[in-house]
């Protein structure tokens, strides 16, 4: 089956950087995705890595070591908008599902 | 405007009414899923569409049911709902579910409260 292990809580302040660990487990693995939810919101698609690497798009990027089974995501810049649940996510060995982790909350305070 | 419609948002029922949660998405998706949100479990698949002609179940399809007639549709019936289906629920969509195209679009959820 599939795993996925992450922080359950980060906290930071404004301007600030912070990393969002990932490390999962997977039978067959065909990439990393991130989402962000707002409290009470719906999650939204950040990034999604495919290759060892880091992806960046403006202030977040996400990075992916196949072989560590392991990836992050950056946030830089940190604004009190970035307060909200990320979530990474893989799909299952079927390809039929995105299974999530169950989320870190970010905090950020001024 | 792309995106994903659920209806109701807010719905509050009681043990054994049946109720729909409407799905409807206009972008042309082929595959489209049910996820039911809960705190400390995170998001769980509970049906899934292929396409029209493909639909199965997920990781929790106990107590529910869903029909694909039709491309953009993809209706979540609860025949008869129980206090353990109290829950907030997202539909979502995508192209396909492999590779670049695994990009899914939630709509914005409906809570359920079943009493």
């Amino acid at each position: 089956g599939q795993s996925l292990e992450q922080p359950s809580e980060v906290t930071a302040v404004e301007g600030a950087i912070v990393q969002i660990n990932c490390t999962y487990q997977t039978s067959g693995f065909y990439g990393l995705s991130w989402y962000q939810q707002h409290d009470g919101g719906a999650p939204t698609f950040l990034s999604y890595n495919a290759l060892d690497g880091l992806e960046e798009t403006g202030r977040f990027s996400s990075f992916l070591s196949r072989s560590d089974s392991y990836g992050y995501l950056l946030l830089q810049e940190l604004q009190m908008k970035d307060s909200a649940s990320y979530f990474c996510a893989v799909l299952n060995q079927a390809g039929t599902a995105l299974i999530f982790g169950k989320g870190t909350t970010l905090s950020v305070s001024s | 405007e792309a995106q994903v419609t659920q209806n109701p948002r807010y719905l509050i029922t009681v043990t054994g009414k049946k109720l729909t949660v409407t799905c409807s998405q206009n972008m042309n998706h082929e595959y489209m899923s049910w996820y039911r949100q809960d705190p400390g479990l995170g998001l769980r698949q509970i049906y899934y569409s292929m396409n029209v002609e493909v639909t199965d179940k997920g990781d929790v399809p106990e107590g529910y049911k869903v029909s694909r007639k039709e491309k953009r549709n993809f209706p979540l019936i609860l025949e008869s709902p129980s206090p353990n289906q109290t829950s907030l629920y997202f539909c979502a969509s995508s192209l396909s579910v492999g590779g670049q195209n695994n990009v899914l679009t939630f709509g914005a959820g409906s809570r359920l409260t079943v009493l």
